[in-house]
């Protein structure tokens, strides 16, 4: 069965450095999410992309953070100057049309310190 | 807004017994979509079911089923037969038919399974 693929599984960085969390959305997948859940808390949506540009984000998504599909399989979600507050598992999804279920990854483990 | 309350942060049920978890969520929407997910101690997000609002009938898939109340904006998930495999932690989700992705989720139950 597809599946949304996400490295790395856990990352540990250094407050103020940049991280770069990978994913691979299901193959036929037009639209591209991400989400995150701080340890106890709710899933929270970052960002949604589609047709190459951002279509949606959340009040959580600001300047430090961007969205890119730099090929034809890859989304990446970068945190330019990572806080303390970024650790929480990243979450990336897709779905295959607009309002259709999203498939989430396993999720990538951000512990900033 | 659109929020989603989930008013069990716990619940547990003895193996092979039914469990109902509950959920409640505001909307100003006639169409939209309802989801429950499952999450286990790996973390991961998965699909347990989905419910379109437009449809009056119950989502059903295997031993999960729902029971979605339109009128009061509730949408419980019953587990039959509850398996070890079932402790999770479990999430309602709500999404707008209309416009935009996004999804809100409510907190989350924590299900425990007892042998």
């Amino acid at each position: 069965e597809p599946e949304v693929t996400q490295t790395p599984s856990h990352q540990v960085t250094q407050m103020g450095q940049e991280v770069i969390l990978r994913c691979v959305p299901i193959s036929n997948h037009l639209y591209f999410y991400w989400y995150r859940q701080i340890l106890g808390q709710k899933v929270e949506f970052l960002v949604s992309f589609y047709n190459n540009e951002i279509s949606e984000k959340s009040e959580i998504f600001d300047d430090q953070f961007s969205v890119e599909r730099p090929d034809g399989s890859n989304f990446t979600l970068k945190i330019r100057s990572t806080k303390l507050e970024d650790s929480a598992m990243y979450f990336c999804a897709s779905s295959a049309r607009a309002g259709n279920t999203i498939y989430f990854g396993e999720g990538s483990w951000l512990t900033v310190v | 807004a659109q929020t989603v309350t989930q008013s069990q942060p716990e619940m547990s049920v003895q193996e092979a017994e039914t469990v109902t978890l509950s959920c409640t969520y505001d909307t100003s929407e006639s169409d939209y979509y309802l989801f429950w997910y499952k999450q286990p101690p790996s973390r991961q997000m998965i699909l347990v079911i989905r419910q379109e609002a437009y449809k009056q009938q119950n989502a059903t898939e295997n031993r999960f089923s729902v029971n979605f109340q339109k009128a009061a904006k509730s949408f419980s998930l019953k587990i039959s037969d509850s398996q070890l495999g079932d402790a999770a932690m479990y999430f309602c989700a709500y999404r707008r038919s209309s416009t935009g992705n996004q999804f809100y989720f409510g907190t989350g139950t924590s299900l425990t399974v007892i042998p």
